[in-house]
């Protein structure tokens, strides 16, 4: 089983600041197969980024996604009010053939 | 438009059975592969089971021989049997569509989530 790893768990930064999200593989992931989600309580969660780099269709392009192997990494340029959320990375392939990072909560 | 729209939650008891359901609109079902995923309260996402285009199917370790995951191609739907419901069953359950192979397998549309609550 992948392990994905998150960090920090929690992270306080103000609208207009950068935030960078880490997640580490306990084994190398194809980067293709690397994604971002954000979830808001009481909503479904959102796809930001997919294939570690490339934007869903609708999302912003202050988040950018980046990394391979073992280490990607989630930034948002500059926070807006509605960025702050829990974000988690997934990963697919092996078995089992999801799996989750525990998750960033970004808070004011 | 896609959508996702699950029901079939509520209360239950220790040992009991329930199917959650989960409509689908604006793709087909049977041409995806269809995920559950769960959030335990105060847990992050944990996903659950997958349904493959083929009818393959796949568990998670702590759902393995309690839960079934299954398709109606008629009615554009997909199910989740719930057997031997354990009070760490408690959460909210997501359906969620793979986008495919041109999306990383990343799940691209989410339900809203449905409660599940075991307790006596």
């Amino acid at each position: 089983e992948i392990v994905l790893t998150q960090s920090p768990g929690n992270l306080s930064l103000s609208p207009g600041e950068r935030a960078s999200l880490s997640c580490r593989a306990s084994r190398r992931v194809s980067s293709n197969y690397l994604g971002w989600y954000q979830h808001k309580p009481g909503q479904a969660p959102r796809l930001l980024i997919y294939g570690a780099s490339r934007r869903a269709t609708g999302i912003p392009d202050r988040f950018s996604g980046s990394g391979s192997g073992t280490d990607f990494t989630l930034i948002i340029s500059r926070l807006e009010p509605e960025d702050f959320a829990v974000y988690y990375c997934q990963q697919y392939g092996g078995s089992p053939p999801y799996t989750f990072g525990q998750g960033t909560k970004l808070e004011i | 438009e896609v959508q996702l729209v699950e029901s079939g939650g509520g209360l239950f008891q220790p040992g009991g059975s329930l199917r959650l359901s989960c409509a689908a609109s604006g793709f087909t079902v049977s041409s995806s592969y269809m995920s559950w995923v769960r959030q335990a309260p105060g847990k992050g996402l944990e996903w659950v089971s997958v349904i493959y285009d083929g009818g393959t199917t796949s568990y998670a370790d702590s759902v393995k021989g309690r839960f079934t995951i299954s398709r109606d191609n008629s009615q554009n739907t997909l199910f989740l049997q719930l057997n031997s419901l354990r009070a760490e069953d408690t959460a909210v359950y997501y359906c969620a569509r793979d986008g495919g192979y041109n999306y990383g397998h990343n799940l691209d549309y989410w339900g809203q989530g449905i409660l599940v609550t075991v307790s006596s």
